[in-house]
């Protein structure tokens, strides 16, 4: 089972909004609304940011949405802040493996 | 406040078996609204998924690491463990513990919404 496909960075000013992608299959990202996305900082857990493609734990900014197209799904970030500097990652259900990740996106806050 | 803690050694010989317990408070392990996962990350790369157990005892394997992992739930003990095999130098990695959402309809696991706080597991002679 190969890993998603992500942009290993991404990067924008203060205030500005940013898009993560996230490319899979049929298998994984195309077949199912089980796309999630998490957000890591430095020495520290994932925290979940997004689940079933579109929707915020309780918590989470309204300024993280998620959505999907075909087999590429989307993280975006608006009014972006220093505090949003992270990795991140996607992930989705799979039918041929369960989980699949994918390899991460450094976002950096310029 | 759902908590999970890993346990284990943090330095494990190269061929030997690594072992690791996560240790689940402030809810059921055995609720059925649940599978419980383990997620590596090596030291600078991304998250690999390991596996996941259901408290029934299902589990569900990386197809790349299922041949070294088992892993296994006691619900007695609000506890689940990894077991990996035979490992070598590319085992080192932070260990995470996760609880991830069962979808009660078609049993994926769509999501993994707590998680533990990891443990580096260094593999070194």
């Amino acid at each position: 089972q190969s890993a998603l496909t992500q942009p290993a960075s991404v990067s924008g000013s203060p205030g500005q909004s940013i898009t993560i992608s996230c490319t899979g299959t049929s298998s994984d990202v195309g077949g199912y609304n089980y796309v999630s996305w998490y957000q890591q900082h430095p020495g520290k857990a994932p925290k979940l940011m997004i689940y079933e493609v579109s929707n915020r734990p309780s918590g989470v900014s309204n300024r993280f949405s998620g959505s999907k197209s075909g087999n590429t799904a989307s993280l975006t970030i608006s009014g972006l802040q220093a505090e949003d500097e992270a990795d991140y990652y996607c992930s989705s259900y799979t039918s041929s493996s369960f989980v699949v990740f994918g390899g991460g996106t450094k976002l950096t806050v310029l | 406040q759902l908590q999970l803690q890993e346990s284990g050694p943090g330095l494990v010989k190269p061929s030997e078996t690594l072992s690791l317990t996560c240790t689940v408070s402030g809810g059921s392990i055995s609720s059925s609204s649940y599978y419980w996962g383990w997620i590596r990350q090596p030291p600078g790369k991304g998250l690999e998924w390991i596996g996941s157990i259901y408290y029934s005892g299902s589990t569900y394997y990386n197809p790349s690491l299922k041949s070294r992992v088992t892993i296994s739930v006691d619900t007695s003990k609000n506890q689940f463990s990894l077991k990996l095999s035979s490992v070598t130098a590319a085992d080192t990695a932070v260990y995470y513990c996760a609880r991830q959402e069962r979808n009660y309809y078609d049993s994926s696991g769509p999501y993994f919404d707590y998680w533990g706080q990891g443990t580096l597991v260094t593999v070194s002679s």
